[in-house]
């Protein structure tokens, strides 16, 4: 079973929706990740927080937006989505983002996203 | 940029039958994590390697970063229908922050 809860399991939206995923995790991590993961892909880094302030953004659209309200919560809201945008949505913590560590990344069950 | 080739893409094996999924990285990797993600679940840490040479073993699945610590591999012996999954590789080149996920060997495995 994995530490890190996402919600929902499985959404479906319009391309004029807005909706969000929700992620949580309570074992003092203070980086948090979100991965787009397309069919029979690896996972693709998309935004890490780390100590709740925005790190990394690896040139994701707009249409989506991440938000950390705390240490614990991670937030990806979306919308005007795009056919192609339908993926798995992983969240993911670790203990620390910073080089020359390692910490392990603990993934979520994820997301399934699917945009008609 | 950094990037993470996996070979087999796909393995199919006969029950008892080893295996082996090889990572090789364009650049040089300060470390190198292995992930196993099962059909329709979400990855899941297996192990960590950090020095060059090193082989780390858990039961029946050794691992291996290579000398030049660009590559590296997973061996899993007399494999089990419970070894099932996608197996992929995850390189962090030193001074960056990120890991680059490889591209993943799909293992079956025919009972």
């Amino acid at each position: 079973d994995t530490e890190v809860t996402q919600t929902p399991k499985h959404l479906v939206m319009g391309m004029t929706n807005k909706k969000s995923l929700k992620c949580e995790q309570h074992m003092g991590h203070r980086a948090m990740y979100w991965y787009k993961q397309k069919a029979k892909k690896p996972p693709e880094l998309m935004f890490v927080y780390s100590y709740e302030k925005l790190s990394i953004n690896e040139s994701v659209p707009s249409r989506f937006s991440p938000e950390c309200p705390n240490s614990s919560l991670l937030n990806l809201h979306l919308h005007a989505l795009q056919p192609e945008d339908s993926a798995l949505y992983l969240c993911a913590s670790s203990q620390v983002h910073e080089p020359g560590s390692g910490n392990t990344i603990y993934f979520g069950e994820g997301s399934w996203l699917t945009v008609v | 940029g950094q990037q993470v080739m996996q070979i087999p893409q796909y393995q199919h094996v006969q029950e008892g039958e080893d295996f082996t999924t090889y990572c090789n990285s364009s650049t040089t990797l300060s470390n190198i994590q292995w992930y196993k993600q099962r059909p329709g679940g979400h990855p899941v840490f297996l192990i960590q390697l950090v020095k060059s040479g090193e082989v780390k073993k858990q039961k029946r699945l050794t691992f291996q970063f290579g000398e030049a610590k660009k590559n590296s591999s997973l061996h899993i012996t007399a494999t089990q229908t419970t070894d099932v999954g996608t197996y992929f590789c995850a390189g962090r080149s030193s001074g960056t922050y990120k890991y680059i996920f490889g591209t993943g060997t799909r293992l079956k495995v025919l009972a």
